[in-house]
């Protein structure tokens, strides 16, 4: 069975600045994805970044990255240069061999003018 | 663009009613899936499907049941609904294969049921 774990219900962060969202997973699958999915308030929810477990390369879509370390079963999602368009539920992904995901809780991200 | 569509945005049914949701996509995708979100509880799978007429129980399938006669259509059926499935009601699909293929998500419903 797998899980994700997301220990950050809320967060806050000023414009301008750096904000790191936590995410811990369990699974046994030997070859597995990654993903970090945002929610905009009343939007539909889109990827922001992907991770293939087998690569030591962490992914990395503009001003968003990802600290991934698979022996840890972490994998953190860094978003530069906040902007009050990032203002969103954050929820991390775990894919399954069947190609279903696993999601965490959610982190609410507030951005501060 | 990747178009997700669900039938409605917003809707009201009463206890014991039977409710239909649909979700058509336009991309083609083998796999979609019904997810439930509630605050706190993130996304939970209650059903999925791979292919045309078949279907796989996700994490919370109990008071559902799902229908995909159409590669394009997939629809959640709540037999008999009652308060406890008030939620948001969101569907999603993707191509088939290992779990790295981005799933697409709809707008989502939300459902009261009172």
């Amino acid at each position: 069975a797998q899980t994700v774990t997301q220990s950050q219900p809320e967060m806050s962060v000023q414009e301008a600045e750096t904000v790191t969202l936590s995410c811990t997973y369990d699974t046994s699958e030997s070859d597995y994805y990654l993903f970090w999915y945002k929610q905009p308030p009343s939007r539909q929810m889109i990827l922001v970044i992907r991770q293939e477990a087998y690569k030591q390369q962490n992914a990395t879509e503009n001003r968003f990255s990802v600290n991934f370390q698979k022996a840890a079963k972490s994998f953190s999602l860094k978003i530069s240069d906040s902007q009050l368009g990032d203002a969103a539920m954050y929820f991390c992904a775990c894919g399954g061999s069947q190609g279903n995901l696993i999601f965490g809780k959610g982190t609410k991200l507030s951005v501060k003018p | 663009d990747v178009k997700v569509t669900q039938s409605s945005r917003y809707l009201v049914k009463r206890t014991g009613e039977k409710v239909f949701l649909e979700c058509v996509q336009d991309m083609d995708h083998e796999n979609m899936f019904w997810y439930r979100q509630d605050p706190g509880l993130g996304l939970r799978l209650i059903y999925f499907s791979y292919d045309v007429k078949m279907k796989e129980k996700g994490d919370i399938p109990e008071g559902y049941s799902v229908s995909r006669e159409k590669k394009e259509r997939f629809s959640l059926i709540l037999e008999s609904a009652s308060t406890n499935q008030t939620s948001m009601y969101l569907c999603a699909s993707s191509f088939a294969g290992p779990s790295g293929y981005e799933q697409y998500f709809g707008p989502g419903t939300r459902l009261t049921v009172t």
